[in-house]
């Protein structure tokens, strides 16, 4: 079973409309929360990360997210998307006990001029 | 800083065959990992090391070996390529257990 589920397979956007990408883990425990995104052609960058402390966590290039415990949810926001914010969006999530991230099958992004 | 690099970037097999996708870093990290990426699946880990010496398995570890003898290097082999293994293959590391560098990745394609 899926761990960790990304609700989106495919967005299409267009310039300046709000994003919002939904992420659900199945862990108990603590665990640390990221999102990296993948520009076409490129490698996996880290747009944000969650460990502890203030659940609403900000990142680079305007993009957020929150951490809903109850709700075992990291979404992520951005309240105007750019055309260069067209990109592959992963959520992945390390579990204290282990040592390496479980990725979901990520969100294609494109953002239409 | 180099951060992650990988060898080859490119590379066609025919099934059968055998290499090795090289990984190299240069932030002295302890951790390092090997994902696989394919089309709808996400990144799926092949195998990780905590440390120089040390491997061991991920969620997609069959039909393939690492090897990691010197603390910036990891090696992921092949030996009998099959052409469910056509994908591209990423390198990670990190310092601790938390934020993941990735490297540029390997496209294989295998015959």
């Amino acid at each position: 079973a899926q761990s960790v589920s990304q609700h989106n397979h495919h967005v299409i956007l267009s310039e300046a409309a709000s994003l919002e990408l939904g992420c659900n883990y199945s862990y108990g425990g603590t665990v640390n929360l990221f999102w990296y995104v993948q520009y076409p052609g490129q490698h996996l960058q880290l747009l944000l990360k969650y460990f502890s402390g203030d659940p609403l966590v900000k990142g680079i290039k305007g993009f957020e997210a929150e951490f809903i415990k109850s709700k075992f949810s990291f979404n992520l926001r951005k309240p105007s998307v750019q055309w260069s914010d067209t990109a592959e969006y992963f959520c992945a999530v390390l579990r204290n006990s282990g040592y390496a991230l479980n990725f979901g099958k990520g969100t294609s992004l494109l953002v239409t001029p | 800083n180099a951060g992650v690099t990988q060898t080859p970037k490119f590379r066609v097999l025919k099934t059968g065959q055998s290499m090795t996708l090289l990984c190299a870093q240069d932030m002295n990290h302890e951790y390092m990992y090997w994902y696989r990426q394919d089309p709808g699946m996400g990144l799926r880990l092949i195998h990780y090391s905590v440390g120089e010496g040390t491997t061991a398995k991920g969620e997609v570890p069959d039909g393939y070996n690492v090897s990691r003898l010197k603390k910036q290097n990891f090696l992921l082999g092949l030996e009998s390529a099959a052409p469910s293994q056509t994908s591209v293959y990423f390198c990670a590391s990190s310092y601790s257990a938390h934020e993941q560098f990735f490297g540029p990745g390997t496209r294989l394609t295998v015959l």
